[in-house]
C-alpha cells in the first residue's frame, strides 16, 4: 500500500525568506504523480505543484519548486521569497498512474511571520 | 482552470434530520467525483468515490446507508447525510476529475456541517 509521510507538523518562516517542507512516500509503482496542495484559512484546496514520476526535471511554479528524489522517495517543496499569503496548511499527496485516488500526508502548518 | 462549486457552504441542522450537499463541476464533465471529510487541523479522509451513472464506492468504515451519494450526471454529485447526529459535524469537501489523463482533481470550497 502507498503511504505519504510529512514529518513536520508545524513550521514557521520570516517573510521574504526560503522554507522547505518535507515529504516522503512509499510505493512499488513506477508510474505515479506527486502533488503539493495548499489549504489556506478559507479551506479551499489549491494545487501548488505537480510532478510526474517519469520526469527527471524538478517541477517549478514561480516561487514554488520541488526537489524530487525518486530513488529516495522524497518530494520536498521549497517556497522562495515567502509571503504572508503563503500561510496555510500544505499537504503532500500521491496518486498511482492508473488510480484516481489521492493518498494524503497529514499536512504541515506553515506560518509566515512579518 | 476547472471550477467546482459546493452548496451550501455552511449548514446547521437538528439531530435526526437529513441534509443534502451538492457538488457541481461548472466547466467540465466530471466522470469521477470524490467526497472527503476533514476534521480541524487534520488531513482529508476519503469517504467515497463516485462514477457518473454508477453506485459509489465507499471507503472502509464509512456507512453507505448514512452517507448517500448520487452521481446522476456528469456535472452533479450529491452527498446526503441521513439522520444526522452531532458526531457527523465536520467539513465536507468534494472534488471532481475529468475523463482524460492526468485525471487532475479539482476541489470544491467545502461545506461546514453543524448538527445540533
Amino acid at each position: 500500500a502507498q503511504t505519504v509521510t510529512q514529518s513536520q507538523p508545524e513550521m514557521s518562516v520570516q517573510e521574504a525568506e526560503t522554507v522547505t517542507l518535507s515529504c516522503t512516500y512509499d510505493t512499488s509503482e513506477n508510474n505515479y504523480y506527486l502533488f503539493w496542495y495548499k489549504q489556506p484559512p478559507s479551506r479551499q484546496m489549491i494545487l501548488v505543484i505537480r510532478q510526474e514520476a517519469y520526469k527527471q526535471q524538478n517541477a517549478t511554479e514561480n516561487r514554488f519548486s520541488v526537489n524530487f528524489q525518486k530513488a529516495a522517495k522524497s518530494f520536498s517543496l521549497k517556497i522562495s521569497d515567502s509571503q504572508l499569503g503563503d500561510t496555510a496548511m500544505y499537504f503532500c499527496a500521491f496518486r498511482a498512474g492508473n488510480n484516481r485516488k489521492l493518498i494524503w500526508g497529514l499536512g504541515t502548518s506553515l506560518a509566515v511571520n512579518p | 482552470g476547472a471550477v467546482v462549486s459546493q452548496h451550501p457552504s455552511w449548514v446547521i441542522c437538528k439531530s435526526g434530520t437529513s441534509v443534502k450537499i451538492e457538488c457541481r463541476s461548472l466547466d467540465f464533465q466530471a466522470t469521477t467525483m470524490f467526497w472527503y471529510r476533514q476534521f480541524p487541523k487534520q488531513s482529508l479522509m476519503l469517504m467515497a468515490t463516485s462514477n457518473e451513472g454508477s453506485k459509489a464506492t465507499y471507503e472502509q468504515g464509512v456507512e453507505k446507508d448514512k452517507f448517500l451519494i448520487n452521481h446522476a450526471s456528469l456535472t452533479l454529485s450529491t452527498l446526503t447525510v441521513t439522520s444526522a447526529h452531532p458526531e457527523d459535524s465536520s467539513f465536507y469537501i468534494c472534488s471532481a476529475s475529468g475523463p482524460f489523463p492526468p485525471y487532475e482533481q479539482y476541489f470544491g470550497p467545502g461545506t461546514r456541517l453543524t448538527v445540533t
